[in-house]
């Protein structure tokens, strides 16, 4: 079974932190997705890598940023967490043009 | 001010009709569109997709149908189900690279 994880269900951080949300796929897909999901606004896109070390920008990359070291794992850095940043996260891999495979979701709460 | 956020739509349909859930794309060079459902506390779970090359793609009781001319996208549910009830995106991707985009949910609410 395809498989999509994500390190944390819940985290809640302080104004200020550095935030580190981890994902990891057991598929090889070349394709890996952060979003952030809100109520009314569905899915955006925040930064997305078609390979190692190969990252775009999506929709609303501001304040984040990401790194792909290997193949499997993908980790979404808030450099400076803020309350606007209290958000559903998302992570996805796909191969090629295909429809991705969700993670659980990782909700974080920033007070 | 106070922001007023966006509401999902909604689709309400008695248990054991039939659900058409539609959704409109923005990139007439999109490649292929794919359908998710999202249960609460749950990741998006895909459904079905289909390439732009079809018009229509059947799975087991879900129908997705693709109108370029008109950029619309449909999901069809057969004989609805109290499991169906969730919200549904569609999505589009590969036009210049696999990027996905989601439109913004439909929420399906089965009647007893």
């Amino acid at each position: 079974d395809v498989k999509v994880t994500q390190s944390s269900r819940y985290l809640v951080k302080r104004t200020g932190e550095k935030v580190f949300l981890e994902c990891v796929q057991d598929m090889d897909h070349e394709n890996m997705f952060w979003y952030r999901q809100d109520p009314g606004l569905g899915l955006r896109l925040i930064y997305f890598s078609y390979d190692v070390k190969m990252k775009e920008k999506g929709d609303i990359p501001e304040g984040y940023s990401v790194s792909r070291e290997k193949k499997e794992r993908f980790s979404l850095i808030l450099e400076s967490a803020s309350t606007n940043q209290t958000s559903m996260y998302l992570c996805a891999s796909s191969q090629g043009a295909r429809g991705a495979f969700f993670g659980q979701g990782t909700r974080l709460t920033v007070v | 001010g106070e922001s007023v956020g966006l509401h999902l739509p909604t689709l309400s349909v008695q248990e054991g009709d039939n659900s058409i859930i539609n959704c409109a794309y923005s990139n007439s060079a999109s490649d292929y569109f794919i359908w998710y459902k999202q249960e609460s506390g749950k990741g998006p779970q895909f459904i079905i997709d289909i390439r732009s090359n079809m018009d229509k793609r059947q799975g087991q009781r879900v129908t997705v149908l693709l109108n370029k001319t008109v950029k619309h996208l449909s999901l069809q549910i057969a004989a609805t189900q109290p499991g169906d009830s969730a919200v549904y995106f569609c999505a589009e991707g590969g036009d210049r690279d696999d990027k996905i985009i989601f439109g913004k949910g439909t929420r399906l609410h089965i009647l007893p």
